[in-house]
């Protein structure tokens, strides 16, 4: 059974404080994403990988960076936390390819605070 | 415009009604993949499908590839079902990065 595990369901920061936000799957997945999720906008990437030590941006890079020293670990990094980046996070992996390779599973989700 | 656009955005229903959520996309697929997320954030893959129909018990997602449009259908609906239910689109050029509907909230009263 594929797990994927964010490291904290919630998260209450400070403005300018520097976040991390930890992912880790069990399955093997050369991909791996981090999203974040607003009400009305729906699903929208930030970061993905496709192999260790690389990543790419996705729609809304600004304000985040990503590591991959691992293949089995994604972090996804608030390098100072700003008040708009409150938001559900969800990482999520797969396989590389097409069709059935590209189904997703995602981690349970954390709801980050800025305050 | 979106290239994966959902309808309705909420859809209310009373328990054992049959319900209907689309999806239309403008790319080209490898695949189109219907997620479930209940309350408290965990989003599970419903169905993944390049053409035809598939079933899972009460669930069934279609597709239609020339008029880029899928369905996904509940029958006799119940209190349970409730969740937002989001369609997600793997095209050909993009491997395996999705690009997701909006989401429907669907809410199914006793």
């Amino acid at each position: 059974d594929v797990k994927v595990t964010q490291s904290s369901r919630y998260l209450v920061k400070r403005t300018g404080e520097k976040v991390f936000l930890e992912c880790v799957q069990d399955m093997d997945h050369e991909n791996m994403f981090w999203y974040r999720q607003d009400p009305g906008l729906g699903l929208r990437l930030i970061y993905f990988s496709y192999d260790v030590k690389m990543k790419e941006k996705g729609d809304i890079p600004e304000g985040y960076s990503v590591s991959r020293e691992k293949k089995e670990r994604f972090s996804l990094i608030l390098e100072s936390a700003s008040t708009n980046q409150t938001s559900m996070y969800l990482c999520a992996s797969s396989l590389w390819g097409q069709g059935i390779d590209t189904e997703a599973f995602f981690g349970q989700g954390t709801r980050l605070t800025v305050v | 415009k979106n290239e994966v656009e959902q309808s309705p955005q909420n859809l209310t229903a009373q328990e054992g009604e049959f319900i209907t959520i689309n999806c239309s996309y403008s790319v080209g697929i490898s695949a189109l993949h219907w997620l479930q997320q209940h309350p408290g954030g965990g989003i599970v893959s419903l169905f993944m499908l390049s053409s035809g129909k598939k079933k899972h018990g009460r669930l069934i997602a279609t597709i239609n590839i020339q008029e880029k449009h899928s369905s996904l259908h509940i029958t006799a609906s119940h209190p349970r079902d409730s969740a937002v239910y989001i369609c997600a689109a793997a095209g050909w050029t993009s491997g395996s990065r999705l690009t997701f509907g909006e989401g429907t909230q669907l809410t199914v009263n006793p």
